[in-house]
């Protein structure tokens, strides 16, 4: 079945570095691919979302692109703020499913 | 702004008992969905509700039930609470299948002792 492995975490970060989360998928067929975001105390909210291949998601400064050939769709960030500390998941659906598959969550603290 | 609303957000049981998760979304969503979070698992479907009339099995459908009371409105019940059941809780809806935006409620945490 699909499936969605992201990297561990929890990855703790200084003001303004680099982010990158790696996340790779299984799939049939042709998947949404998708990046939730969870602040503290809340639910998950859409990041960003790419639909086919070589489509780049993008908000807040955050992107991703759908590689269908390493079947991944790693999350990056230039310059990252404390108000990006948060869990960020990776999901996937396929063309008509009503079903997200999500990965485990990696845990990013940001320090100011 | 509403969007999703859950109820309650905490809640303690124990094992044996029986409660009700009350969801309700104010977007006109046609589908309904009801996950559990667990540490290191990420999200679990439990169940979903395509449209209004209509409930089905997610991933991980054992121990509850779920019924759409109307297209605002979609609850999940636990009949006899396990300690196994202890997860947080969330509600979500959207416009069309989950390659449409998917919005979530704030969860309930629920404890079974």
């Amino acid at each position: 079945g699909d499936s969605v492995t992201q990297m561990e975490g929890p990855v703790t970060l200084s003001e303004e570095a680099f982010l990158t989360i790696n996340c790779t998928y299984t799939a049939t067929g042709y998947p949404s691919l998708f990046w939730y975001v969870q602040y503290p105390g809340e639910g998950l909210q859409l990041l960003l979302k790419a639909t086919k291949a070589d489509d780049k998601g993008s908000n807040k400064g955050f992107e991703a692109t759908y590689r269908k050939e390493t079947t991944s769709f790693h999350l990056e960030k230039g310059s990252v703020q404390v108000s990006d500390s948060a869990v960020y998941f990776c999901a996937l659906s396929g063309p008509n499913d009503y079903k997200l598959s999500f990965g485990a969550g990696t845990t990013v603290t940001v320090r100011a | 702004n509403a969007g999703v609303t859950q109820t309650p957000k905490f809640q303690v049981l124990k094992t044996g008992q029986s409660m009700t998760l009350q969801c309700a979304q104010d977007m006109n969503h046609n589908s309904m969905y009801w996950y559990r979070q667990d540490p290191g698992m990420g999200l679990r479907l439990i169940y979903y509700s395509a449209s209004e009339g209509t409930t089905d099995k997610g991933e991980v459908p054992n121990g509850y039930n779920v019924s759409r009371l109307n297209k605002r409105e979609f609850s999940l019940r636990l009949e006899s609470a396990a300690p196994s059941q202890t997860s947080v809780y969330f509600c979500a809806s959207s416009y069309g299948p989950a390659n449409t935006e998917a919005f979530f409620g704030q969860g309930t945490r629920l404890t079974v002792v």
